[in-house]
C-alpha cells in the first residue's frame, strides 16, 4: 500500500493551546480523511476532504487538502482534555484507504 | 442505532487453531473492509468487499480469508493462526452514497500464543 508520513508522532498539549499535525505522501490522493481513536475504541471520522485546496472545519477542528493532493493538515484550536487520543490521516483514490501511523496527543502534566 | 459490531472483542488462542471473527453492520452499506492495527504501523488493510460475493485483497492478506455471502456480514477467518497475527483488528463499512467515509467497529484484540 501507499506510505503516508504523519507527523509529529506524538505531542503534548496544554489546555487552550492550538495544535497541528500533518500528513504527506509520495502519491496523489483524491480524498483525504482524518480520524480520531480513543483508547479501546475504533477510529471515528472527524473530517473528509474531497477537493484539492479545500479547507473544512468541524467545530474546533480544521483540515486542509493540499493543493498538490499529496498532503493534508489538521488543526485543533483551543484544545481541551478530551482531545487526547490518536489521530490518523488517511488517503484514498477508491474505496481502499491508506493510513498514516498516527499522532498520539497527550495532555501535558 | 447505526453501528458496526464485531465479535468477539477479545480472543486468546493457540497457534494453528482455526478461528473466525464476525463483523456485522446495520447501515445497508455496500463496502466492508478488515484492518489490523499494530504499534507504529497505523492501520493496514487485510481484505475488502465491494458488495455481496465480491472480495479483494488489501495490503496484508496473507494468512487470512474472508467471505461476503450477505450484505450485512463480513467475517474474517484465520485458518491456522500464528503468533505474528497477534494484533488489534477492525472491521469497517461505508456506503457508495457517502463515498469513502468508512465507519469502524470497536475492534477485536487477538492474541495467538
Amino acid at each position: 500500500g501507499q506510505q503516508l508520513n504523519q507527523s509529529p508522532q506524538s505531542m503534548f498539549i496544554q489546555e487552550g493551546e492550538d495544535v497541528s499535525m500533518n500528513c504527506t505522501s509520495s502519491s496523489i490522493f483524491n480524498t483525504w480523511l482524518w480520524y480520531k481513536q480513543d483508547p479501546g475504541e475504533g477510529p471515528v471520522l472527524l473530517i473528509a476532504l474531497y477537493k484539492a485546496g479545500e479547507l473544512t472545519s468541524n467545530g474546533r477542528l480544521t483540515a486542509q487538502f493540499g493543493i498538490t493532493r499529496k498532503d493534508s493538515f489538521l488543526n485543533i484550536s483551543a484544545s481541551i482534555p478530551s482531545d487526547v487520543g490518536i489521530y490518523f490521516c488517511a488517503g484514498s483514490n477508491d474505496y481502499k484507504l491508506s493510513f498514516g501511523a498516527g499522532t498520539t496527543v497527550t495532555v501535558r502534566a | 442505532e447505526a453501528q458496526v459490531t464485531q465479535n468477539p472483542r477479545y480472543l486468546i488462542t493457540v497457534t494453528g487453531k482455526k478461528l473466525t471473527v464476525t463483523c456485522s453492520q446495520n447501515m445497508n452499506h455496500e463496502y466492508m473492509s478488515w484492518y489490523r492495527q499494530d504499534p507504529g504501523l497505523g492501520l493496514r488493510q487485510i481484505y475488502y468487499s465491494m458488495n455481496v460475493e465480491v472480495t479483494d485483497k488489501g495490503d496484508v492478506p496473507e494468512g487470512y480469508k474472508v467471505s461476503r455471502k450477505e450484505k450485512r456480514n463480513f467475517p474474517l477467518i484465520l485458518e491456522s493462526p500464528s503468533p505474528n497475527q497477534t494484533s488489534l483488528y477492525f472491521c469497517a463499512s461505508s456506503s457508495y452514497a457517502t463515498g469513502y467515509e468508512q465507519y469502524f467497529g470497536p475492534g477485536t484484540r487477538l492474541t495467538v500464543t
